[in-house]
């Protein structure tokens, strides 16, 4: 099975700045790469896929980009409703396996 | 709209076994492999299975390959997980996904709202 681990576990950042999560493959997954973003009490919302096409109706203040075993999530501008837990998925191959999660907090 | 509504969730005693339904519109739903994944109190998102279109190809993890089984009804527009020999572990919400493509080779766009279940005596 493929592991993927994201970095850090936690954040904490303030209302305007720019954060970066890293997600990373152990063994080359090409772009098969989604990103979510989940809230307390709430489903998973489907942010990214192919590692960098943003879903319909997901601002562009998200970003993703990378390739291979190598991937980063961009938040920019963070606003208050962005503070939740982003997890990365791969889906190069079976079992779809998720990443720890990253759950970005208020400073 | 798409929509996705799960069903079936709830109270069971272990080793038994449970249903679980996912009802879609909004979409074609044959066009599109579907799956579940769940998430235990207070932990993160494990994929559990998947099934492609036509339901001709099914993957399931190895946590649960031999006691759970994913199927779809296509004249229903139905997702369905029958889940047997529950264990205390299996204790989770699960949640039903649409992928982007027919195979489940395209990730996941749209998610339902989830369904309990709880495994205890």
């Amino acid at each position: 099975d493929i592991q993927m681990t994201q970095s850090p576990s936690s954040l904490s950042a303030s209302v305007g700045d720019r954060v970066t999560i890293t997600c990373r493959a152990s063994q080359g997954i090409s772009n098969y790469l989604a990103w979510f973003q989940q809230k307390p009490g709430k489903a998973p919302k489907s942010l990214i896929y192919a590692a960098s096409s943003l879903q319909s109706g997901v601002p562009s203040k998200f970003s993703g980009s990378g390739s291979g075993t190598d991937f980063t999530l961009t938040i920019s501008s963070l606003q208050p409703e962005d503070f939740a837990t982003y997890y990365c998925q791969q889906y190069n191959s079976f079992p779809h396996t998720f990443g720890q999660g990253t759950k970005l907090e208020i400073k | 709209e798409v929509q996705l509504v799960e069903s079936g969730g709830g109270l069971v005693q272990p080793g038994g076994s449970l249903r679980l339904s996912c009802a879609a519109s909004g979409f074609t739903f044959s066009s599109y492999a579907m799956s579940w994944v769940r998430q235990a109190p207070g932990k993160g998102l494990e994929w559990v299975s998947a099934i492609s279109g036509s339901g001709g190809i099914t993957y399931h993890a190895d946590s649960v390959k031999g006691r759970f089984t994913i199927s779809r009804d296509n004249s229903k527009n139905t997702l369905y997980l029958q889940m047997n020999s529950l264990r205390a572990e299996d204790t989770a919400v699960y949640y039903c996904a649409k992928d982007l493509n027919y195979y489940g080779s395209g990730g996941s766009d749209f998610w339902g709202q989830g369904t309990l279940v709880t495994v205890s005596s």
